[in-house]
């Protein structure tokens, strides 16, 4: 079984652009949720999805969204870039994401310039 | 915000020793679940342990969990040179399903 697959793997932005990252969860898993991670802040979770409806959302401002599609594929989309969105995005995903261990992809390395 | 704390923050072992990272909370929790993560790439579920277990093992790891003091702890045993990584522990707070909330990490180095 393929597992988390997130594209791109690296993405170089600059300030005030705006980007989208895509995450293909496991087969037949139905819940993806999102991370940010980076030195300063460590992982903070930014949102969940199952069955296409938004369950669960992290303290970010409303720069930062997502969706999740009816393959169970998730992206998000981060507006009008600031420096200190720079950080590696991680998809993560489950079966029913409750309770359950989490499936996560490589990533994606965002550089905001 | 993170909830835990995990210490300590940097370990340094020989191949052959144990390791023992701690993980502390602040909350009422679900389970608490422990990751790796190998040099800024996607995380590894490593063990998952209840609210309502106390001990739990997988391999060469040991999980304890203590619910009353709000501390985890993940021993390694007869440490190798491929478990050098950075270590999550994750809580799964009561009353809000599908979000983990991550500790600090410790990163740990096993030198041959």
């Amino acid at each position: 079984k393929a597992g988390v697959t997130q594209t791109p793997r690296y993405l170089i932005k600059t300030r005030g652009q705006q980007v989208t990252l895509s995450c293909s969860p496991i087969s037949g898993h139905r819940s993806v949720s999102w991370y940010q991670q980076t030195p300063g802040q460590g992982l903070q979770f930014l949102f969940e999805y199952f069955s296409e409806t938004q369950r669960n959302k992290g303290n970010f401002p409303g720069r930062f969204s997502g969706r999740q599609f009816s393959n169970s594929r998730s992206e998000m989309n981060v507006s009008t870039l600031e420096l200190g969105d720079s950080a590696l995005y991680l998809c993560a995903s489950s079966l029913a994401g409750t309770e359950e261990k989490l499936f996560f992809g490589s990533g994606t390395q965002l550089s905001v310039l | 915000s993170q909830q835990g704390e995990e210490d300590p923050q940097a370990l340094s072992i020989q191949k052959g020793e144990n390791a023992t990272m701690n993980c502390s909370y602040k909350t009422s929790i679900n389970n608490l679940q422990w990751y790796r993560q190998n040099s800024g790439r996607g995380l590894v579920h490593l063990i998952l342990i209840r609210s309502n277990e106390r001990e739990k093992h997988s391999g060469r790891l040991r999980v304890t969990l203590d619910t009353s003091k709000k501390s985890s702890s993940l021993l390694i045993t007869a440490s190798r040179a491929a478990d050098t990584a950075s270590y999550f522990c994750a809580t799964l707070n009561t009353g809000t399903a599908s979000k983990l909330t991550f500790g600090t990490g410790t990163r740990l180095q096993v030198t041959l």
